[in-house]
């Protein structure tokens, strides 16, 4: 099992849908969790972090749940321009380097 | 100015050339990050460091060595270069305690023939 999972898509979503997307770790001692947009061809860049209440950024809300080991990416009211690929990233605390990004999931928001 | 730039941005090799990509960083971050990226895997970690006199191989490090000459640099280099080393290498950046996450640079897409 990876130890970050992600479904790779796409996802086709017309605009104005609302689409969520799931991230599963294996590490139960992950403690950050993040959310990264990558547009094609490009860098990475940090859309949001997770916090464990849930946390929420104009559109986009991100939830985590411990229990279950997933984070989750909300995108209400999709705009043609949040078509990316959204890459989870988890971090644990244990010895050595702990930081673990998703493949990634790809989102095509259509006229 | 880009918080994190590398160079070249795309480079043509030929199998067996030595290579080398370059990093710099104005972000004053001690930690600094060597990545590949190819289709359908996501991103792979190189090598990483911590500060300047700490140097540490990641998953995939066969093939590759760095240098971390300042706090702001640090290259890669591919020794001798082979074709399956085509991919997409990114330079990234964290403070000590990443809770910002990462800043990464534009990118190198690497070919090599």
């Amino acid at each position: 099992r990876k130890e970050v999972e992600q479904d790779p898509g796409p996802f086709n979503v017309p605009e104005g849908a609302t689409v969520a997307f799931n991230c599963t770790y294996s590490n139960s001692a992950s403690q950050s969790f993040f959310w990264y947009r990558q547009d094609c061809r490009k860098e990475p860049k940090l859309l949001m972090s997770v916090y464990s209440s849930g946390n929420e950024d104009g559109r986009f809300t991100a939830q985590l749940n411990r229990a279950s080991q997933y984070i989750s990416l909300l995108i209400r009211d999709s705009k043609l321009s949040d078509s990316a690929t959204y890459l989870c990233v988890v971090r644990g605390n244990t010895g050595g380097f702990k930081t673990i990004f998703g493949a990634g999931t790809r989102l095509f928001v259509k006229a | 100015d880009a918080d994190v730039t590398q160079t070249p941005r795309n480079r043509i090799t030929k199998t067996g050339k030595r290579i080398m990509l370059e990093c710099s960083q104005t972000k004053g971050h001690d930690r600094m990050y060597w990545y590949r990226q190819d289709p359908g895997l996501g991103l792979r970690l190189i090598y990483y460091s911590f500060d300047v006199k700490d140097i540490n191989k990641g998953e995939i490090s066969d093939g590759y060595s760095v240098s971390r000459q300042a706090q702001a640099k640090f290259s890669l280099s591919l020794e001798s270069a082979i074709p399956n080393q085509t991919a997409l290498y990114f330079c990234a950046t964290s403070d000590s305690t990443e809770a910002r996450g990462y800043t990464f640079g534009s990118g190198t897409r690497l070919t090599v023939v």
